[in-house]
């Protein structure tokens, strides 16, 4: 089947230790995007890829990084320097950059303990 | 500042009856507004797609309207369903000062739909 797939769907992390989040996508879709989401907010941008070795930083990159190697493959990874990391993180993905509808993936929620 | 804001908040209807969310935006310069519905705990989905030009755009019992002189949408939900319990969220693209295109989110309506 086409689509999103995020993993893991639930993550515990220690305070200190880094945590990668997998995104991959059969959509043939050139943009990804990750992002944040918390109780009464809007979606937050962490970051974004147009294309394949390409990406951009949102307005939320502080304390994240990702990686865009294949175009299929966008992880995201949350490091110890991001000072509250406890969210639920969708990532998404569209034909061209935010225009285009965006389709998303199950999410991660992510819990540091 | 580009803008996205939903009401209501939060939305209590028995299961049957109809119902509409509204999205008022300051976006612009504004390309399309979409609608998505997010079940808890999982990605969003979503229901229709405007472009300015289009006045109305229907998907099942969902029926979205946009009024892009007074930017506001509208999406309203006929004959409601228990499972049409979720958060509903507009989201609006447009475009930077840079000339680049952004989507712009809306922190939702959540629905409850009661038997």
């Amino acid at each position: 089947d086409g689509g999103i797939t995020q993993s893991p769907k639930y993550l515990f992390r220690k305070e200190g230790q880094n945590v990668t989040l997998s995104c991959e996508q059969n959509l043939n879709h050139d943009a990804m995007y990750w992002y944040r989401q918390d109780p009464g907010q809007g979606l937050r941008l962490i970051y974004y890829s147009q294309i394949v070795n390409d990406f951009q930083k949102g307005d939320i990159a502080e304390g994240y990084s990702v990686s865009r190697e294949k175009k299929e493959s966008f992880p995201l990874t949350v490091t110890s320097a991001q000072k509250n990391p406890t969210a639920f993180y969708l990532c998404a993905s569209s034909f061209s950059p935010m225009n285009t509808e965006a389709f998303f993936g199950q999410g991660t929620r992510l819990t540091v303990v | 500042k580009n803008q996205v804001e939903q009401s209501p908040q939060s939305l209590i209807i028995l299961e049957g009856k109809n119902c509409t969310l509204q999205c008022n935006y300051t976006v612009s310069p504004f390309s399309n507004l979409r609608w998505y519905k997010q079940d808890t705990g999982r990605g969003p989905v979503s229901l229709t797609i405007m472009t300015f030009s289009e006045n109305t755009k229907s998907n099942g019992r969902y029926t979205a309207t946009l009024d892009a002189d007074t930017k506001q949408s509208s999406l309203h939900i006929t004959a409601s369903q228990l499972s049409d319990s979720a958060s509903y969220i507009c989201v609006v693209s447009g475009t930077t000062t840079s000339g680049t295109y952004k989507y712009i989110f809306g922190t939702g309506t959540r629905l409850k739909v009661l038997a």
